[in-house]
């Protein structure tokens, strides 16, 4: 069984297009990230959802949205795509409760590729 | 062989040998720390983490130390094997906020 799931694996698609990334988790926790890596694989926090409500949003273009329908699921969605947005895009799941709060458990990426 | 991560971010160690990975964290604040493999292709996975208020933690193969005096933590995996392959990131608990910062990672290549 998958604890994080991301949906496409891939995804190639023309400038200008506007395209979204669904994360699910079955593990039952409560907060919700979105990470883009680029090319030289560093890792940076886009957003996190704590029980559905916005908790970070660090400096990114509000061509991305992310939304949370349920505690289970955080996905994102990205308005008009640049070059600039080519990267691999992890969500991750986190619980703040138990031992290892804060531990976060990573889906396998979508590596986007902007044309 | 040994890193020092963002200097030296490609570690070539011999099957067999221990590695030594390293990583400067930038919060004095921080307050839980954890080691992350990433092999190619996929999601970090979590390898072992570390609270403030210890300077050592051991697992299977892996051992992690803090220095929070010069805000300096390290990874430590004995037998290296080939399946130790990866890039590996340390990440820091920002308090407050529950914010991991990931550092810049190392890639660690196991040559037979």
């Amino acid at each position: 069984d998958t604890a994080v799931s991301q949906t496409p694996k891939y995804l190639v698609t023309q400038m200008g297009n506007d395209k979204s990334i669904k994360c699910e988790q079955n593990l039952g926790h409560d907060t919700m990230y979105w990470y883009k890596q680029d090319s030289k694989k560093f890792l940076k926090i886009m957003f996190s959802y704590n029980n559905k409500e916005l908790i970070i949003n660090e400096t990114v273009p509000n061509r991305f949205s992310p939304k949370s329908p349920d505690k289970a699921h955080l996905n994102l969605h990205i308005n008009s795509l640049e070059l600039g947005d080519s990267a691999v895009y992890f969500c991750a799941s986190s619980s703040t409760a138990g031992f290892r709060s804060n531990e976060q458990f990573f889906g396998p990426g979508t590596r986007l590729t902007v044309l | 062989g040994e890193s020092v991560g963002l200097h030296l971010p490609t570690l070539s160690v011999q099957e067999g040998d221990n590695s030594i990975i390293n990583c400067a964290y930038s919060n004095s604040a921080s307050d839980y720390f954890i080691w992350y493999k990433q092999e190619s292709g996929k999601g970090p996975q979590f390898i072992i983490d570390i609270r403030s208020n210890m300077d050592k933690r051991q697992g299977q193969r892996v051992t992690v130390l803090l220095n929070k005096t010069v805000k300096h933590l390290s990874l430590q995996i004995a037998a290296t094997q080939p399946g130790d392959s990866a890039v590996y990131f340390c990440a820091e608990n920002y308090p407050n906020g529950g914010k991991l910062q990931f550092g810049a990672g190392t890639q660690v290549v196991v040559t037979p």
